[in-house]
């Protein structure tokens, strides 16, 4: 399976900044990254899917300008949580799909975001 | 709609074997995944099936009827280390994962 890491692992931060979040695909080309959102004791929420190269396709409900997400490269994916309220506190965590297998996903460490 | 049903919870001792049961409704079809997510963690890949039939890999079975819109995920000679939840993910007609709450699985010694 594909390695997948994710940094920070966890990041406290005040309400009002901003947080960036990356993952790194360390040993293959992903053509997509896939961001969720996991609460305790919930199911994983896509939050968006993002093509290297292209705008991501945010899912319903997911407000695009808060949650900015760039995949600049076929390695490299973004999140960032902008104007970060306590609510926004989360397990975020992405994964990977190898180029030319669309269907299986790598996950991350995850990183764990607590906003005060 | 989507939907995937499992058993909230449930409980096993080291070293039995245990059954964990996934129903399933997507629109379309493309493979379901099974993952495993210790906590405070992230899932890991468990098991595929595209096909009807079982798939072995070690102690972990896993089963599919797509007819039935029905999986299991079969563990066998179970350890403490298996204690977690274990997700199954059916892959709608978009290629997007569909995930449900998982089964919280608790080995007792």
């Amino acid at each position: 399976g594909a390695v997948v890491s994710q940094h920070p692992s966890w990041v406290i931060c005040k309400s009002g900044t901003s947080v960036k979040i990356e993952c790194r695909s360390l040993d293959f080309q992903a053509t997509t990254m896939f961001w969720y959102r996991q609460f305790p004791k919930q199911s994983l929420m896509l939050m968006a899917t993002s093509n290297e190269g292209s705008k991501a396709t945010y899912e319903q409900g997911v407000e695009k300008d808060k949650f900015l997400i760039n995949h600049a490269s076929l390695t490299l994916s973004t999140l960032t949580v902008t104007s970060a309220h306590p609510e926004d506190s989360s397990f975020y965590i992405c994964s990977v799909s190898e180029r030319g297998r669309t269907y299986e996903q790598y996950f991350g460490p995850g990183t764990r975001l607590t906003v005060t | 709609g989507q939907n995937i049903d499992q058993p909230t919870e449930m409980t096993a001792t080291e070293g039995a074997i245990v059954q964990i049961n996934c129903t399933y409704q997507t629109s379309g079809f493309n493979g379901l995944f099974w993952y495993q997510q210790h906590a405070g963690e992230a899932p890991t890949f468990l098991s595929y099936n595209v096909l009807d039939g079982l798939e072995e890999k070690g102690r972990f079975s896993s089963f599919l009827s797509r007819s039935k819109g029905y999986s299991y995920l079969l563990l066998k000679e179970l350890q403490m280390k298996d204690s977690a939840s274990y997700l199954c993910a059916p892959m709608d007609s978009n290629y997007q994962l569909i995930w449900g709450a998982g089964t919280k699985l608790i080995i007792k010694p």
